[in-house]
């Protein structure tokens, strides 16, 4: 079957560093998705990957090893405003998107 | 219209009505997509469409029902609402369809409570 796995919930301090992590298992794998979700709204697209590697933008960095199915969101000098929920999603060989069921990443002064 | 807009915001709905959620997008994007959130099971799709003219099933479709008449509209209809239909309803687009590069770009959802 098809699963992303990520955690549910994560506590960080403003100005610090947080990782989130993602596993996945697609049928077939197209890209790798990171959107940022703040409560109450829509979700919006932060980064893709489709090659191993780390892709930087800004204070958000994503990183993807295909071998061993497994991504991360690096958030840098975390701000009050980065507090939402964050969801990775996995890109299957139909093009059809595998949600995770998001990180919700508290920041605390 | 600027991006994706989903109508109504929310809605409380009786058990047995029917229901259609409004969606348009004025991207002129190929593909569009129907999905429900729910705590802590993420998004879950019901629908898509790739193209005007044709429609797909999602991972959860039963209850739902969908058409693409033209590029712009993906209306989501529920035939007979039940309970476990309450949830938070997205619309998406994205262009390029089923063959390419996915970024999806998200109405601001629908709120259904059905009782």
């Amino acid at each position: 079957g098809q699963n992303i796995d990520q955690p549910t919930e994560m506590t960080a301090t403003e100005g610090a560093i947080v990782q989130i992590n993602c596993t996945y298992q697609t049928s077939g794998f197209n890209g790798l998705f990171w959107y940022q979700q703040h409560a109450g709204e829509a979700p919006t697209f932060l980064s893709y990957n489709v090659l191993d590697g780390l892709e930087e933008k800004g204070r958000f960095s994503s990183f993807l090893s295909r071998s061993k199915g497994y991504s991360y969101l690096l958030l840098k000098e975390l701000q009050m405003k980065d507090s939402a929920s964050y969801l990775c999603a996995g890109l299957d060989s139909n093009y059809q998107l595998i949600w995770g069921a998001g990180t919700k990443l508290i920041i605390k002064p | 219209i600027a991006g994706i807009t989903q109508a109504p915001t929310s809605q409380i709905l009786a058990a047995g009505r029917r229901m259609t959620l409004r969606c348009t997008q004025d991207m002129r994007h190929n593909a569009m997509y129907w999905y429900r959130q729910d705590l802590g099971l993420g998004l879950r799709l019901i629908h898509y469409s790739n193209t005007a003219g044709t429609t797909g099933k999602g991972e959860v479709p039963d209850g739902y029902s969908v058409s693409r008449a033209n590029t712009d509209d993906f209306p989501l209809t529920l035939a007979s609402a039940v309970p476990s239909q309450t949830s938070v309803y997205f619309c998406a687009s994205s262009d390029g369809g089923s063959s390419s590069y996915n970024e999806q770009f998200f109405g601001p959802g629908t709120r259904l409570t059905v009782l």
